[in-house]
């Protein structure tokens, strides 16, 4: 079946860095996709998503940006600070407040 | 409470015992999500509750699990004769749904260890 994906399972940035974590998708029927955050023995956390008919959507130091052309998300993390260490997923859905298909998800390690 | 909860939050089950897990969504919301993840890996999409409507049932991996929502409140996932395979944590999560927005809000999860 369709699903989303993610490119990388791991990545390392320095405090104060920009991050950023992509995301390939398969299902061009989905209208909206969604960032995750998930921090260690919690729960997944919303962060931002952003609608098919759209290519960026800028939130507080997170910015996403869909390219429907490649089938390509991506999450950027302004000044990345210790707290945004966690597992990143993304999700896409075919409508608002339909179910979520989520990909394998990215950790995101912040060296001090 | 203000948020998703589930109970229990670890349940430790003998290899085919039948076991139940609870959620509580937030109140007002139509839409009710159960998933699955794996140490490590990503979130499994299972049943999928919509106010009235029949449930998306389609991401069930066998008959020995099931699921029901009643009066469109709590939420009871059911896995009966589990198995070694069926050890993950188990999430729910509850939404405005209905082209309410997409934010779905998680609970803590049940950690199922199958011995």
């Amino acid at each position: 079946g369709e699903s989303v994906g993610l490119h990388l399972p791991t990545l390392s940035v320095q405090e104060g860095d920009n991050s950023i974590i992509n995301c390939a998708y398969s299902n061009s029927a989905s209208d909206y996709f969604i960032w995750y955050k998930q921090e260690s023995g919690k729960g997944p956390q919303f962060i931002i998503d952003i609608r098919s008919n759209m290519d960026k959507r800028q939130g507080q130091r997170v910015t996403v940006l869909l390219n429907k052309t490649v089938k390509h998300l991506s999450l950027q993390i302004a000044a990345t600070q210790p707290g945004d260490s966690a597992v990143y997923f993304c999700a896409e859905t075919k409508s608002s407040g339909d179910k979520l298909t989520f990909g394998t998800g990215t950790r995101l390690a912040v060296r001090p | 409470g203000a948020g998703v909860s589930q109970s229990p939050s670890n349940k430790v089950t003998e290899k085919g015992k039948d076991v139940e897990l609870r959620c509580d969504p937030i109140s007002g919301h139509t839409a009710l999500y159960w998933y699955r993840q794996s140490l490590g890996q990503g979130l499994e999409f299972l049943i999928y509750f919509q106010g009235n409507s029949a449930p998306d049932k389609s991401g069930l991996p066998s008959d020995r699990f099931s699921a029901e929502r009643t009066g469109g409140s709590v939420s009871t996932l059911t896995i009966q004769r589990t198995q070694q395979e069926d050890s993950a944590v188990y999430l729910c999560a509850s939404s405005l749904g209905g082209g309410y927005g997409t934010e779905a809000f998680f609970g803590q999860g049940t950690r199922l260890t199958v011995v």
